[in-house]
């Protein structure tokens, strides 16, 4: 079964700075996905970035990054340069990629970017 | 390219009535997932289609709820007759699982029954 950990129910970050979101992982599958998505006030579900198991590289798009660490199994969301319009809350999810598609999301994390 | 497309946006309904949720999958994607979120219990699947076949149905709540794929471009989820507690925002996704897996979720449908 997999499993996805978003310990930080809410963060504050300052406009312009760089934050940290952290997700954690749990899967016996070889192959699989890591997606982050935002969602602000809105409601929509918005994708953001998607990293591959077997990619050699942390995936980036934009002033997103995924800092992917295998062996730790962790796939935290870097956002750089905060802007006001980043408040919202951000989901971590997986899917395996070798087998079952369900894939399976955290609870997510608010994030508040102050002025 | 049009996104995965859901209606209605917004509905109000009374207890006992028949809700009908429309999604409509980004062209080409093979698998369909109905979600439903609330602040208490957060993101849930309810069911998962592939090539419109059912595959995991385990997430719906009970009998009052029906998911159909009648065909790869139309889904819809039925709650027969609908309560109070299944006030909730219900989203569709669709993915392509021959090509990265990405699932792309549709605006949502903002449920309310009185």
């Amino acid at each position: 079964a997999q499993k996805i950990t978003q310990t930080q129910p809410g963060m504050f970050v300052q406009e312009k700075e760089a934050v940290t979101l952290d997700c954690t992982y749990d899967t016996s599958d070889p192959s699989y996905g890591l997606f982050w998505y935002k969602q602000p006030s809105s409601g929509e579900m918005i994708f953001l970035i998607y990293q591959g198991s077997y990619d050699q590289q942390n995936a980036t798009e934009g002033r997103y990054s995924l800092n992917f660490q295998k062996a730790r199994k962790s796939a935290n969301l870097v956002i750089s340069a905060s802007q006001l319009g980043d408040s919202a809350m951000y989901f971590c999810a997986m899917t395996s990629t070798g087998g079952s598609y369900i894939p399976t999301f955290g609870r997510g994390t608010s994030l508040i970017v102050h002025p | 390219d049009a996104g995965v497309i859901q209606s209605p946006r917004h509905e109000v309904t009374e207890m006992g009535q028949e809700v009908t949720l429309r999604c409509k999958p980004i062209s080409g994607h093979n698998s369909l997932f109905w979600y439903r979120q609330t602040m208490m219990r957060g993101l849930e699947l309810l069911i998962y289609f592939n090539n419109n076949v059912p595959i995991d149905d385990s997430g719906m709540p009970e009998d009052r709820f029906s998911a159909k794929m009648p065909n790869a471009s139309f889904s819809t989820l039925k709650i027969q007759p609908s309560e109070p507690r299944d006030s909730a925002v219900y989203f569709c996704a669709s993915s392509d699982s021959n090509s990265g897996n990405t699932i792309y979720f549709g605006e949502g449908s903002w449920l309310t029954v009185v």
